[in-house]
């Protein structure tokens, strides 16, 4: 079976600094697919950005980024510049082609000015 | 306007009763599923469905069914609803390509509260 931690419940961050967000993950396949999900206080969620693993290049989106290390099972999301809309929960999921979806327990970003 | 819409958005019921929360989208996605988020488990996959009458458990399909008769309708059914059933449920659709590799799009979340 699939499992997807995250080890940190919570992270704080100062605006325009860096904040990076773990996420580890047990699979025995080798074709598979990661994301990072943001869930403001409104509870909606929103795809920040998608890896797939046989993709060697680390997927980026504006101030998002990933280190994607396949060998250790390690998929880190970086957020740069951070703003005061970024603070939400983060959610780290692992999907395979067969549909089943995973989940981390997921880490609350806290944003101060 | 590109949407899963979820019904009812909030709702208290008692034990034993039996519910029906509906999910619909208009994208014409292949794959749907069902989700509860629970206080540090983040979410759980309940149910999903690859296509038409083809259904699958998730990691938590104990106490709900699901069916799949049309492409834009994925119902959750809880035929006895017990407190532990109390939770923040989702239903998100995507397409599907060589495996789920396209944007997951979420409803807005139904809060369930059984007494």
């Amino acid at each position: 079976a699939q499992t997807v931690t995250q080890s940190q419940p919570e992270m704080s961050v100062q605006e325009a600094e860096t904040v990076t967000l773990s996420c580890t993950y047990d699979t025995s396949e080798s074709d598979y697919y990661l994301f990072w999900y943001k869930q403001p206080p409104s509870r909606q969620m929103i795809l920040v950005i998608r890896q797939e693993a046989y993709k060697q290049q680390n997927a980026t989106e504006n101030r998002f980024s990933v280190n994607f290390q396949k060998a250790a099972k390690s998929f880190s999301l970086k957020i740069s510049d951070s703003q005061l809309g970024d603070a939400a929960m983060y959610f780290c999921a692992y999907t395979d082609s067969w549909g089943k979806l995973q989940f981390g327990a997921g880490t609350q970003v806290v944003v101060t000015p | 306007e590109a949407q899963v819409t979820q019904n009812p958005r909030y709702l208290i019921t008692v034990t034993g009763k039996k519910l029906t929360v509906t999910c619909s989208q208009n994208m014409n996605h292949e794959y749907m599923s069902w989700y509860r988020q629970d206080p540090g488990l983040g979410l759980r996959q309940i149910y999903y469905s690859m296509n038409v009458e083809v259904t699958d458990k998730g990691d938590v399909p104990e106490g709900y069914k699901v069916s799949r008769k049309e492409k834009r309708n994925f119902p959750l059914i809880l035929e006895s609803p017990s407190p532990n059933q109390t939770s923040l449920y989702f239903c998100a659709s995507s397409f599907i390509s060589s495996g789920i590799t396209g944007e997951l799009f979420f409803g807005e979340g139904s809060r369930l509260t059984v007494l």
